[in-house]
């Protein structure tokens, strides 16, 4: 089955630093996701892309973080200036063949980032 | 505020036996309601989904109901497995956003031989 993969599985970087976790939603499909989990706490939206430009965000997505589908296959999750409590599990997705009815929103197998 | 609550917070059962986990959600309107299973550490799954005029829907061992008028989703699961051990999130779509989905807390349950 065809499934979401994410690049990095685990990465760790210090206070301040660019960090850009990458995936590979399912082909064909048209939205695409980021959602984070904080060690113990709900899985929370951050982000939707749909046609090159992101159609709805959260209050988290703030000004330090964009994402990109720079070729047509990856999309991307850039943290400008990490912070400790960016700390989390991030979970790429994607959703919705054309045509499709109620959507299935398949999931990756996270990145974990630990901020230090 | 929108928000989805799912009991109990964990569940032990022995392997074989049936169990049902609760979720009773405050989103108003919404579009549909799914049950994801997530293994630690891994990504969620999707078990089931269900819009407001679907009662019940089942996948394998996983049965899931909705009563939209009181708002509450349960999903029962069959003669267990071991690999049924995770965490199962029940997860709501307002009707106003299709990306803004409400997670809940999770159930997790641990299958003991």
């Amino acid at each position: 089955e065809p499934e979401v993969t994410q690049t990095p599985s685990h990465q760790v970087t210090q206070m301040g630093q660019e960090v850009i976790l990458r995936c590979v939603p399912i082909s064909n499909h048209l939205y695409f996701y980021w959602y984070r989990q904080i060690l113990g706490q709900k899985v929370e939206f951050l982000v939707s892309f749909y046609n090159n430009e992101i159609s709805e965000k959260s209050e988290i997505f703030d000004d330090q973080f964009s994402v990109e589908r720079p070729d047509g296959s990856n999309f991307t999750l850039k943290i400008r200036s990490t912070k400790l409590e960016d700390s989390a599990m991030y979970f790429c997705a994607s959703s919705g063949r054309q045509g499709q009815g109620i959507n299935t929103i398949y999931f990756g197998e996270g990145s974990w980032l630990t901020v230090v | 505020k929108n928000q989805v609550e799912q009991s109990p917070q964990s569940l032990i059962i022995l392997e074989g036996k049936n169990c049902t986990l609760q979720c009773n959600y405050t989103v108003s309107p919404f579009s549909n309601l799914r049950w994801y299973k997530q293994d630690t550490g891994r990504g969620p799954v999707s078990l089931t989904i269900m819009t407001f005029s679907e009662n019940t829907k089942s996948n394998g061992r996983y049965t899931a109901t909705l009563d939209a008028d009181t708002k509450q989703s349960s999903l029962h699961i069959t003669a267990s497995q071991l690999s049924d051990s995770a965490s199962y999130i029940c997860v709501v779509s307002p009707y106003s956003s299709a990306s803004k989905i409400i997670f809940g807390s999770g159930t997790r349950l641990s299958i003991r031989p």
